[in-house]
C-alpha cells in the first residue's frame, strides 16, 4: 500500500528557532500533499496544501511566514516552523494524495515541543 | 462549506460485541466518505472510502460502513470488535478541486473492555 513517512518523529526545540519536518512518499509520486496539526484530544485541521513545483495555499489563519513550505519534488514535502514558540507546540501530521486512487495517505505525524 | 459531525466523543464496548460509529456529513454535491483510525501518537491509518457505486463499502480489519444519502450519514460498523481495535475513529468528507481537501469530524474514541 501507499506509505508516507515524516522526519522526524519527535522534536524539542528552544523558543526562537526553526524545526524543519520532512514529508516523504515512499512508494507513489505525489503532486499534492497536505499539512495538518491536532492538538491534545483534538481533530486535525488542515493548515495548508502544498502542491509541487508551486507555492502552497494556506488555511484562514495559518501564518505563511510562521509555517514555511517547500514541495521540491514529488515525493517530498517540508514544513519549517520558523521561530518557534511554546505555542506552537502540537502534533503536525502529513499526508500525501496519492493520485490514482484519489486519495490521502498520512505520515506518522512529529511531535513538536518548543521550550 | 463542509462539515462532519460525529456525535459520539468517548464510546466503550465489550470485546466480541458488535460496533457502530455515527458520522453524518454536510457537503452541496456528492461526497467522498473516508474512515481513518488513529492510535496514540501515531498517524492516521485509511478504513475505507466511499466515492461511489455500492453503497455499503468493505475495508480493512473486518469494518465496513454505509453511506445513505437520505440521513447524510456513514456510519462505521464492526460484527465484532478486538482489544486491538481500541483508537481514535475518525470520519472525513473529501471537496474542493478534485475532491482533494479533507474535513475531518471531531473524532470518536473507542475504548474495549474485556
Amino acid at each position: 500500500g501507499a506509505v508516507v513517512s515524516q522526519h522526524p518523529s519527535r522534536v524539542i526545540c528552544k523558543s526562537g528557532t526553526s524545526v524543519k519536518i520532512e514529508c516523504r512518499s515512499l512508494d507513489f509520486q505525489a503532486t499534492t500533499m497536505f499539512w495538518y496539526r491536532q492538538f491534545p484530544k483534538q481533530s486535525l485541521m488542515l493548515m495548508a496544501t502544498s502542491n509541487e513545483g508551486s507555492k502552497a495555499t494556506y488555511e484562514q489563519g495559518v501564518e505563511k511566514d510562521k509555517f514555511l513550505i517547500n514541495h521540491a519534488s514529488l515525493t517530498l514535502s517540508t514544513l519549517t516552523v520558523t521561530s518557534a514558540h511554546p505555542e506552537d507546540s502540537s502534533f503536525y501530521i502529513c499526508s500525501a494524495r496519492e493520485p490514482n486512487t484519489d486519495t490521502q495517505y498520512f505520515g506518522p505525524g512529529t511531535r513538536l515541543t518548543v521550550l | 462549506a463542509q462539515s462532519v459531525t460525529q456525535p459520539d466523543i468517548h464510546i466503550t464496548v465489550s470485546e466480541g460485541a458488535s460496533l457502530e460509529l455515527r458520522c453524518n456529513y454536510s457537503y452541496g454535491a456528492t461526497p467522498y466518505l473516508f474512515w481513518y483510525v488513529q492510535s496514540p501518537g501515531q498517524g492516521l491509518q485509511l478504513l475505507l472510502k466511499y466515492f461511489s457505486g455500492d453503497t455499503l463499502v468493505q475495508g480493512i480489519k473486518g469494518f465496513e460502513a454505509e453511506f445513505k444519502r437520505s440521513q447524510s450519514s456513514f456510519n462505521l460498523r464492526k460484527p465484532s470488535v478486538h482489544w486491538s481495535d481500541a483508537a481514535e475513529y475518525f470520519c472525513a468528507v473529501g471537496a474542493g478541486f478534485g475532491n482533494e481537501k479533507l474535513t475531518f469530524g471531531t473524532g470518536t474514541r473507542l475504548t474495549i473492555i474485556p
